[in-house]
């Protein structure tokens, strides 16, 4: 079984700064996606960056990046110049690729704080 | 967003009550699920319907009943609910292929259940 684990609970940055969230996953498979989702305070739950396994340059989507390190499964992100709308609780996801099970492991969330 | 839309947006209802709780996608996917988003837990996947038919069901308890009538229509059928069982339930969907290929979940505002 897949595990994800987001070891903080809490961040706070102040607007325009760069933040960095940290995920780290546990897997016996080789091929897989990974994913960073965000959920507002309006709990709609939104796509932020998705990463495939098997590509080794990291994916990168406007101000959001993220540092993938397969070997060490290692899964940052990174938010440049913080936005107020950055504010909302960010989530590791974990798929993995091929068969019939579409499931996603998530970790338990990072609630980013974006201050003026 | 109008991907992904899930009605009600709230749900309050006692422990004898039917209800159901409906999921629409307009992304033209052919697989649905259901989410469960319990407080101070990670995402729990609960079911998952890949071209009509049930592929995955995650040992959910039978008053939870799910149906898909067809590829953008997903319910879930609640009755005599317990209060543990008060969450947010979140609907995604995907297109998914044969093979290996596997797609992003995108997913709806979610049902915000209060069971009493």
């Amino acid at each position: 079984a897949q595990t994800v684990t987001q070891s903080q609970p809490e961040m706070s940055v102040q607007e325009a700064e760069t933040v960095t969230l940290s995920c780290t996953y546990d897997t016996s498979e080789n091929n897989y996606y990974l994913f960073w989702y965000k959920q507002p305070p309006s709990r709609q739950m939104i796509l932020v960056i998705r990463q495939e396994a098997y590509k080794q340059q990291n994916a990168t989507e406007n101000r959001f990046s993220v540092n993938f390190q397969k070997a060490a499964k290692s899964f940052s992100l990174k938010i440049s110049d913080s936005q107020l709308g950055d504010t909302a609780m960010y989530f590791c996801a974990f798929m993995k690729r091929g068969g019939s099970n579409y499931k996603l492991t998530f970790g338990k969330g990072t609630l980013l704080t974006v201050n003026p | 967003e109008t991907g992904v839309t899930q009605t009600p947006r709230h749900l309050v209802m006692g422990m004898t009550n039917k209800k159901s709780l409906k999921c629409e996608q307009h992304l033209g996917h052919n697989a649905m699920y259901w989410y469960k988003q319990s407080a101070k837990k990670p995402l729990e996947l609960m079911f998952v319907y890949n071209f009509k038919e049930q592929t995955e069901n995650n040992s959910v308890p039978s008053r939870f009943s799910p149906e898909c009538p067809n590829s953008s229509h997903l319910f879930l059928h609640l009755h005599t609910l317990q209060p543990e069982d008060s969450a947010l339930y979140l609907c995604a969907s995907s297109q998914v292929g044969s093979g290996e290929y596997q797609e992003t979940q995108y997913f709806g505002p979610g049902t915000r259940l209060l069971v009493l």
